[in-house]
């Protein structure tokens, strides 16, 4: 079975500081990551996936095998970036979209 | 956001009735999802389409029914079945399988009266 463990339900920083939101997976194969959104009554939006490994409003993510890790990082937070942050996996294929269950980023001025 | 939609925003009902919440998407997709969002527990799969006129349970299937008889639409039912309705419900959309983006609509809050 796939799960994703998201630990904090709430995560409180300083616009300025860094930010990183912590996501851990169990799958048996080769997984792909991604992290989703949602921005105060907008909807929710794909941030991120592990493959393209790029960089979307400053948020990176690393797959860390070895510690079945996907944490979400940014450098500097900034007021927009208060939202909800989903980690979700998939096996890839046909294989279906297993959600965390979500963290609160709030960024205080 | 224009590309999926559903209807209606909120929804109420009576213990005992069933109702259906629409979702339709313009975006040539094959793929289809409903899930669930209650607070605590992120977003938990009830049905999802890979193509048309097939369809698959997610994790919590207890109590729903789904339909695919067009690409553009995947109506949900939540039937007297289901024990604890009251809940945000969202669809969404993706190219093929769950690999790939999946697009969200705005969502249906369902609340049995």
């Amino acid at each position: 079975a796939q799960r994703v463990t998201q630990p904090e339900k709430l995560l409180s920083v300083f616009k300025g500081a860094p930010v990183e939101l912590k996501c851990n997976y169990s799958y048996s194969g080769s997984p792909e990551l991604f992290w989703y959104v949602q921005y105060s009554r907008q909807r929710l939006q794909l941030l991120l996936r592990h493959i393209s490994r790029e960089s979307i409003k400053g948020f990176t993510a690393d797959l860390n095998k070895g510690e079945t890790s996907f944490h979400l990082k940014k450098p500097f937070a900034q007021e927009e970036d208060s939202a909800m942050y989903y980690c979700a996996l998939t096996g890839g294929g046909g294989n279906k979209l297993t959600f965390g269950t979500g963290t609160q980023l709030k960024v205080e001025l | 956001d224009g590309g999926i939609t559903q209807s209606p925003k909120y929804l109420f009902r009576k213990e005992g009735q069933n109702v259906t919440l629409s979702c339709e998407q313009n975006l040539n997709h094959d793929a289809m999802y409903w899930y669930r969002q209650d607070p605590g527990q992120g977003l938990r799969l009830i049905y999802y389409s890979q193509i048309v006129n097939d369809f698959q349970k997610g994790d919590i299937a207890e109590g729903y029914s789904v339909s695919r008889e067009k690409k553009e639409s995947f109506p949900l039912t939540v039937t007297s079945a289901q024990k604890n309705p009251t809940a945000f419900y969202l669809c969404a959309s993706s190219m093929a399988s769950g690999a790939d983006t999946q697009y969200f609509g705005p969502g249906t809050r369902l609340t049995v009266l």
